[in-house]
């Protein structure tokens, strides 16, 4: 039930785009994307719902493919501040209640250098 | 502030000597869940809280207890630590669950070592 990530890992020089994906073999009922820096708690970035829907925050966006139930992370111009690991968490799509229940995947460590 | 506390934030404790790991936040939020992360498996998911006395699983709710008796408050329990309960524990929070126009808030964790 693990969704899973790819790339595992990205190297970037800064001003370089990346795309992180994340892909379910169940049916989704939202999708979550998180950045955690090494010793740190993970931050939130975003919450995606089902319909395709394509969100941005800053100069990093993400869209949701319900029909591939797969998810993408966009990243532009990437800055040094985004290096971290990056996880998904989704939420699974059901009759009543248990759409609180979150799987991460296991991450994809993002470094960005000068 | 909007804050997520956890304590303690390092711990090492014996096989078998219960333990209780707190959680408290002060945004008045009903979502509340548990999480532990392991160096390659990410984060999973202990149990969750959608309000007060209403409890459910998570992935690996196993060697784990958890109340909610306030709403503020989702103690984690470990009635009976074992080693492979060694790990890196985070708390979050929302104020109503995995939905849209949530923002999920985690704590700074909590490293527990059992020898």
């Amino acid at each position: 039930q693990q969704p899973v990530q790819s790339p595992q890992a990205v190297i970037l020089r800064e001003g370089e785009d990346a795309v992180i994906n994340c892909s379910s073999s169940k049916a989704l009922y939202s999708v979550h994307w998180y950045r955690q820096k090494h010793g740190e708690a993970p931050v939130f970035l975003m919450i995606l719902l089902k319909g395709g829907e394509q969100k941005g925050h800053d100069k990093i966006s993400a869209s949701f493919n319900e029909k591939k139930q797969q998810s993408s992370l966009y990243l532009t111009a990437s800055q040094l501040s985004y290096s971290g690991t990056y996880f998904c968490g989704t939420a699974l799509e059901v009759v009543s209640g248990g759409y609180n229940k979150l799987i991460f995947g296991a991450g994809t460590r993002l470094a960005v250098h000068p | 502030e909007a804050q997520v506390t956890q304590n303690p934030r390092y711990l090492i404790t014996v096989t078998g000597k219960k333990l209780t790991v707190t959680c408290s936040q002060n945004m008045n939020h009903e979502y509340m869940s548990w999480y532990r992360q392991d160096p390659g498996l990410g984060l999973r998911q202990i149990y969750y809280s959608m309000n007060v006395e209403v409890t459910d699983k998570g992935d690996v709710p196993e060697g784990y207890k958890v109340s909610r008796k306030e709403k503020r408050n989702f103690p984690l329990i470990l009635e009976s630590p074992s080693p492979n309960q060694t790990s890196l524990y985070f708390c979050a929070s929302s104020l109503s669950g995995t939905g849209a126009g949530n923002t999920i808030y985690f704590g700074e964790g909590s490293w527990l070592t059992v020898v």
